[in-house]
């Protein structure tokens, strides 16, 4: 059984980097790509981008400049970085496991199937 | 593109059949995912391409639609199904719906 294990700060003041770590246990990371995902309080959920396990990123478009996805292979880990942080980046964070599927014969990632059970990052000052 | 849930809000007795719905602003073939999240949990696989239930997911949900209009249907709503739900389409960049509360009526 496949689980994901998150964690990083919770509480950073505005200007600061959050800095989230997800750890792969049980499964294959190497076969699929993996995500994280916000959801503001009380709001719904957002991408954020995804990693495959060669280091390959898809981001979101609306804070491409301020988010880098990382992999570290040896580990099953992968992590997510976002610069300069508002209190509009307060929210809950998951990684997710994303599926591959086949698009008009072109493998791409695809629905989420397995999630981490989120971490809380408050921005504050 | 942008999905579009409705309603944002459903109240229902248990054991009712429950019908959510999710547009798509533009095609998105049968790419689309549907996720439970309770209260204070995270989402949870229950459909994906539109109509396969994910492994354990009970019968009694049940996914359908293709293109732009897609439905859950829960056939008869159980005391855990008291939820939020979101649907999500992978066909290019994901994104979610608002999704639809199924309250306690």
């Amino acid at each position: 059984q496949v689980q994901l294990q998150q964690w990083g700060a919770g509480l950073l003041k505005p200007s600061e980097t959050l800095s989230l770590t997800c750890a792969v246990y049980g499964g294959s990371f190497s076969s699929y790509y993996w995500s994280w995902i916000r959801q503001p309080p009380g709001k719904g959920l957002e991408w954020i981008g995804d990693i495959n396990h060669s280091g390959s990123t898809n981001y979101g478009p609306s804070r491409n400049s301020r988010v880098t996805i990382s992999v570290d292979t040896s580990k099953n880990q992968f992590s997510l970085k976002l610069s300069s942080v508002t209190a509009a980046d307060t929210a809950v964070y998951y990684c997710a496991r994303r599926q591959p599927i086949t698009i008009f014969g072109l493998v791409r990632p695809g629905y989420m199937d397995v999630w981490g059970k989120g971490t809380t990052v408050t921005v504050s000052s | 593109i942008v999905m579009t849930q409705s309603p944002a809000t459903l109240s229902v007795s248990p054991g009712e059949r429950v019908t959510l719905s999710c547009r798509a602003s533009q095609s998105i073939n049968s790419n689309l995912a549907w996720y439970q999240q309770k209260h204070g949990q995270a989402p949870s696989l229950l459909i994906s391409g539109a109509s396969t239930r994910a492994t354990g997911i009970p019968a009694r949900f049940s996914g359908s639609g293709s293109g732009t209009e897609f439905t859950l249907t829960i056939s008869s709503l159980q005391s855990e199904d008291f939820a939020v739900y979101y649907c999500q389409q992978y066909n290019s960049w994901p994104s979610f719906g608002g999704g639809t509360k199924v309250e306690i009526k």
